[in-house]
């Protein structure tokens, strides 16, 4: 059981290029979500998933696009990337039971010349 | 709006004193509340979380915290801290449907 798996680790962009951050969970939770966490910031969600076919936008999905076509991948898209994306970004995964922990990947550090 | 202010950016404390360290939220309805830990370069895990009942939690790792509605507070406390609890510390709360609404973090120092 890996719970919640995040690739790469590290990644260095140049302004405009784009590229595909993956998520993936064994735990066949139906809720996925992506958080950026920037210094001073906390942890801000991007977009979220409540299952397979379904997402919607967070507080800061600018620039972002995200899908779920199975309920164990939830991948992160950043179309032209900025310099502003520079962050940690973090995905997590729970049941939707009322109260249920998340469960965090060990994130993803993204940089952007 | 739900919202979460956590007080102290930094708190920096003596190997074996006690510490708190101060969340408070807003929300118009009834919440769940959570404080994650996250040691350095990595990810987030969960240390205590109030669903409902007994207003004082505990947590992993010998941390507590109290719920009090009145204030709308939610404080995470140890009463004596290790070189090892230094880290950032998470203030959440959760809204319908699982969305996670963060803190903006303390940093817990703990010097010998």
């Amino acid at each position: 059981n890996a719970g919640v798996t995040q690739t790469p680790k590290f990644q260095v962009l140049k302004t405009g290029q784009s590229m595909t951050l993956q998520c993936a969970q064994d735990m066949n939770h139906e809720y996925m979500s992506w958080y950026r966490q920037d210094p001073g910031m906390g942890l801000r969600l991007i977009h979220y998933s409540v299952g397979a076919g379904i997402t919607d936008q967070g507080e800061v999905p600018n620039g972002y696009n995200v899908s779920r076509s199975t309920t164990e991948d939830f991948p992160l898209r950043l179309l032209s990337a900025a310099p502003s994306q520079t962050s940690v970004y973090f995905c997590a995964s729970s049941s939707r039971r009322p109260g249920e922990t998340q469960y965090f990947g060990p994130g993803t550090r993204l940089l952007v010349l | 709006a739900q919202s979460v202010t956590q007080l102290d950016s930094q708190v920096p404390v003596f190997e074996e004193a006690p510490v708190e360290l101060r969340c408070n939220y807003s929300s118009s309805v009834s919440v769940y509340l959570f404080w994650y830990v996250q040691y350095p370069n990595q990810g987030l895990q969960l240390l205590l979380k109030y669903l409902s009942g007994s207003t004082l939690v505990k947590g992993i790792n010998g941390f507590e915290a109290e719920f009090n509605k009145s204030q709308t507070s939610f404080h995470l406390r140890k009463p004596s801290v290790h070189i090892s609890d230094t880290a950032e510390y998470f203030c959440a709360v959760s809204l319908p449907g699982g969305k996670l609404i963060f803190g903006q973090g303390t940093e817990l120092s703990v010097k010998p």
